[in-house]
Order: structure tokens, then C-alpha cells, then sequence
């Protein structure tokens, strides 16, 4: 199994470009996440999806959208890309264990600078 | 919502010293509370959670401990070695949301 994936692994945009940043899990996993990673911030939660067809704002959704067309991919779209976004996104999958609660699995990450 | 304080930001000792990192989170509701560990250009990986109805919990060298009154809980990493050296985030989820809730992480450099 190749478990989380994304593409592109690096990019360079311009202000104002748009771009569409993918995710694919092989683990059959219901949920999925997207997180941003700043210095000395942690990881910060921009959108989530907890099935096929359904997304959630998280910590930090502005400028940022969202699709969960298939089970396996979750996209995150940036419509107009500003110097602010300029940070590493890590997309996430979980399963559920009983009681709810459940570990979550990181891909390797994508490095966004937006001059 | 949910917050999480992580501290120390920083943390260096010798290789065969401990290690505690110890974080705080603010909702009462909270039930999980995994730690991962992030090497340098590398993916969060998890290293150790523990569930609300659990005070403790050991994997050979690493250790998580969980006061549920007091809504903190701490990471001891014994007998560091210089592979333990990453930056290590704790997080949080409360029983409510599917999402973690992390802290803002912490750098532990053990010195061979």
C-alpha cells in the first residue's frame, strides 16, 4: 500500500494563480483532513471530510476550498493565492475505532511559496 | 474551541537523560490524545495516544501520563538517543469532532 500521497510535492506561485493541491489514500479510510504547517505554529486545520461527498471548515478555511468527490482523494483548491498561504500542507486520513476515536496518517507533505 | 499549550518550544539534553514535554488543552469534553513525532523534512508520524479512561501508557522507552482533572498530559521519552532528536506535537480530540487540535510542537535535540 502506498498510503497517503500528494501531488505536486513543491510549487511556485504567483499571486493571484490558482492551484489544486491532491491527495489519494489506498487505505479505505472515511475521513480525511487538510492541514497547514507554519513555523513555530504547529499544524493548523484547514478543512476536513468525514465520508465521500462531505466537507467541514476547520481552524482555518479562509481563501481555501475543498472537494471529496471520490472516497480516496481530497482536493484542496486555492482560488487566488496570496504570500500568507505561502506554507506546507499536509493532507491526513483516518479510520473510526469504536468509541470514535481514531489515528490519524500524514502524507508526505507539499511546499507552497507564494511570491 | 479547542486549545492546546505545548511547552517546552525547545528542549536539548544529553543522550541517556529524560525527556518530558507536557501540554494543556482546554476542553473538558476532549477523550484522545495522541503525540507525533515529526523528523526534519519528514511527515508527522504517530509514536503514542492514550484514551480519556486511561491514566497511563507505556511503549518500551516512551511514556504518556493523563490527568483528566487538572487537563494536562505529558510525553517522557527515557534513555534518549540521538535519534529521538525531532520535533514532537501533542494533540487533542474532543468527543464531539472528528479533527485534532494540536500544539504548537516541540524541537527536542538530544547531544550525543
Amino acid at each position: 500500500n502506498a498510503g497517503v500521497t500528494q501531488t505536486p510535492k513543491f510549487r511556485v506561485l504567483k499571486t493571484g494563480q490558482s492551484m489544486t493541491l491532491l491527495c489519494a489514500q489506498d487505505m479505505n479510510h472515511e475521513y480525511m483532513y487538510w492541514y497547514r504547517q507554519d513555523p513555530g505554529m504547529g499544524l493548523r486545520l484547514i478543512h476536513y471530510s468525514v465520508g465521500e461527498g462531505t466537507t467541514a471548515k476547520g481552524e482555518v478555511p479562509d481563501g481555501y476550498n475543498v472537494s471529496r468527490l471520490k472516497k480516496q482523494n481530497f482536493l484542496l483548491g486555492l482560488e487566488s493565492a496570496a504570500p500568507s498561504q505561502t506554507s506546507v500542507y499536509f493532507c491526513a486520513s483516518s479510520y473510526s475505532r469504536s468509541g470514535g476515536q481514531e489515528e490519524q496518517y500524514f502524507g508526505p507533505g507539499t511546499r507552497l511559496t507564494v511570491t | 474551541g479547542e486549545n492546546v499549550e505545548q511547552h517546552p518550544s525547545t528542549l536539548s539534553v544529553q543522550e541517556g537523560d529524560s525527556a518530558v514535554i507536557k501540554c494543556t488543552y482546554s476542553d473538558s469534553a476532549s477523550n484522545y490524545f495522541p503525540w507525533y513525532k515529526q523528523e526534519l523534512g519528514k511527515r508527522p508520524q504517530l509514536i503514542i495516544d492514550i484514551r480519556s479512561n486511561v491514566g497511563e501508557k507505556k511503549d518500551q522507552r516512551i511514556a504518556v501520563t493523563l490527568n483528566k482533572t487538572a487537563k494536562h498530559f505529558s510525553l517522557h521519552i527515557t534513555e534518549t538517543q540521538p535519534e529521538d532528536s525531532a520535533v514532537y506535537f501533542c494533540a487533542s480530540r474532543w468527543t464531539g469532532r472528528r479533527a485534532l487540535t494540536f500544539g504548537s510542537g516541540t524541537r527536542l535535540q538530544v547531544q550525543p
